[in-house]
């Protein structure tokens, strides 16, 4: 098993481009979550999915999407990036029975 | 809105000494997990503590939830560089709405030297 796969690992973008965050679940987990970590800040919750085609905001939403089209997939959108964005950005997935399992991040820095 | 706090946010200390780590709020959760996270990666889960008063054991870690589960703590007993990196608590709280969301703390830094 895989478990949580992200890709890219790093990327750098300027101010204004878009990307496409990655991440794949093997688990056939239905909950999927987004975090973004930032120093002395924790873990900072963007979008979550409690099953394939349902989303919802989490804590620190703006300037970010997500889709869930199947179960596996839990794409995060970035439109318009800005310096703020810069950050490691989680994927995690669980059963909703409080573990999850995260992927290994990606380091996004926004110039 | 709830929040976790935790302390201290940075520990340094030499290899063989002991430490605990807290993590508190002012809300009740239905439970609190421990990660441990490594550079570079992601975190993982060390342990998941549910009932209130109730401690966990896993190895040189010890884990107690609080009577009221409001605050949960860890130790370590004689640290190992092995033990460094970055600590988190996170809890589920109260309601959840059948989210599976948790709450994080800003985590805590250690550092244990050789």
């Amino acid at each position: 098993n895989a478990g949580v796969t992200q890709t890219p690992k790093f990327r750098i973008l300027k101010i204004g481009q878009s990307m496409t965050l990655q991440c794949t679940q093997d688990m056939n987990h239905n909950y999927m979550y987004w975090y973004r970590q930032d120093p002395g800040m924790g873990l900072k919750l963007i979008y979550y999915s409690v099953g394939a085609g349902i989303t919802d905001k989490g804590e620190v939403p703006n300037g970010y999407n997500v889709s869930r089209s199947t179960t596996e997939d839990f794409p995060l959108r970035l439109e318009l990036a800005a310096p703020s964005q810069t950050s490691v950005y989680f994927c995690a997935s669980g059963t909703g029975t409080d573990t999850q399992y995260f992927g290994p991040g990606t380091r996004l820095t926004v110039l | 809105t709830q929040l976790l706090e935790q302390s201290p946010q940075f520990l340094s200390i030499q290899e063989g000494e002991n430490l605990t780590v807290y993590c508190n709020s002012s809300s009740v959760f239905s439970s609190l997990q421990w990660y441990r996270q490594e550079p570079g990666e992601g975190p993982v889960l060390l342990v998941t503590v549910v009932t209130g008063g109730e401690v966990k054991k896993l190895k040189r870690l010890t884990f107690q939830f609080g009577d009221a589960r409001k605050d949960s703590s860890l130790h370590i007993t004689a640290a190992q560089p092995g033990d460094t990196g970055l600590y988190l608590c996170a809890g589920a709280p109260i309601p959840s709405g059948n989210t599976g969301k948790l709450i994080f703390g800003q985590g805590t830094t250690l550092q244990v030297k050789p």
